[in-house]
């Protein structure tokens, strides 16, 4: 199976603060990384596939990059609702793996 | 737009199988790839399996030889079994559609189900 490792697995931040989250997977995916949004108590939402696709109806503000076979989430300014747990997860090849997820948390 | 909604006992004993049902409004069950996924403490985010509209399946290794998904296009709901569970099978189940296969989009909002005696 392909794991997939994020770091950090929580971050302590503020309001407005450009944060950024790191997915590295065990082998070469291509571009096929998807990141979700889940708030406690809710289903993890799509955010950006492909590795920097935006879903539609997403904020601007959340973007996705790739490099080999490192890949980050980008906030750009975080707001209140972006205090969430952040998971990535490859499309390449079955079975289908997620990573740890990320925490931000409220400094 | 779509919107998936699961159903199933929330309390199944060991040994037993673990039945759901998601029921898809908004567009057609015949066409995308229509997903179980679980989340555990323990382990995390962890893709059970998929069922595509035609009836072809794909399962987890992990999971394969306990799980059968199928998928009734007149009623627009898919079903999940997982025969044989023990407490490690307690998680939310989540059902989602597949989108070019696997990405998933939406999710449907999520079934505790505790295996318990």
């Amino acid at each position: 199976d392909i794991q997939l490792t994020q770091s950090p697995l929580s971050l302590s931040t503020s309001v407005g603060e450009r944060v950024t989250i790191t997915c590295r997977a065990s082998q070469s995916i291509g571009s096929n990384v998807n990141w979700y949004q889940q708030h406690p108590g809710k289903a993890p939402k799509l955010l950006i596939y492909v590795a920097s696709y935006l879903q539609s109806g997403v904020a601007s503000r959340f973007s996705g990059a790739r490099s080999g076979t490192e890949f980050t989430l980008t906030i750009s300014s975080l707001q209140p609702e972006d205090f969430a747990t952040y998971f990535c997860q490859q499309s390449y090849s079955s079975p289908f793996t997620f990573g740890q997820g990320t925490r931000l948390e409220i400094k | 737009q779509v919107q998936l909604q699961e159903s199933g006992p929330g309390l199944v004993k060991p040994s037993e199988t673990l039945s759901l049902i998601c029921n898809v409004s908004g567009d057609s069950i015949n066409k995308y790839y229509w997903n179980w996924i679980r989340q555990s403490p323990g382990k995390g985010l962890e893709w059970i399996g998929y069922v595509y509209h035609s009836g072809t399946t794909d399962y987890n290794p992990s999971l394969k030889s306990r799980v059968t998904m199928w998928v009734d296009s007149t009623k627009k709901y898919f079903s999940l079994n997982l025969s044989a569970v023990t407490t490690a099978d307690t998680a939310v189940y989540y059902c989602a559609r597949g989108i070019a296969v696997a990405s998933y989009d939406p999710w449907g909002q999520g079934i505790q189900v505790t295996v318990s005696s």
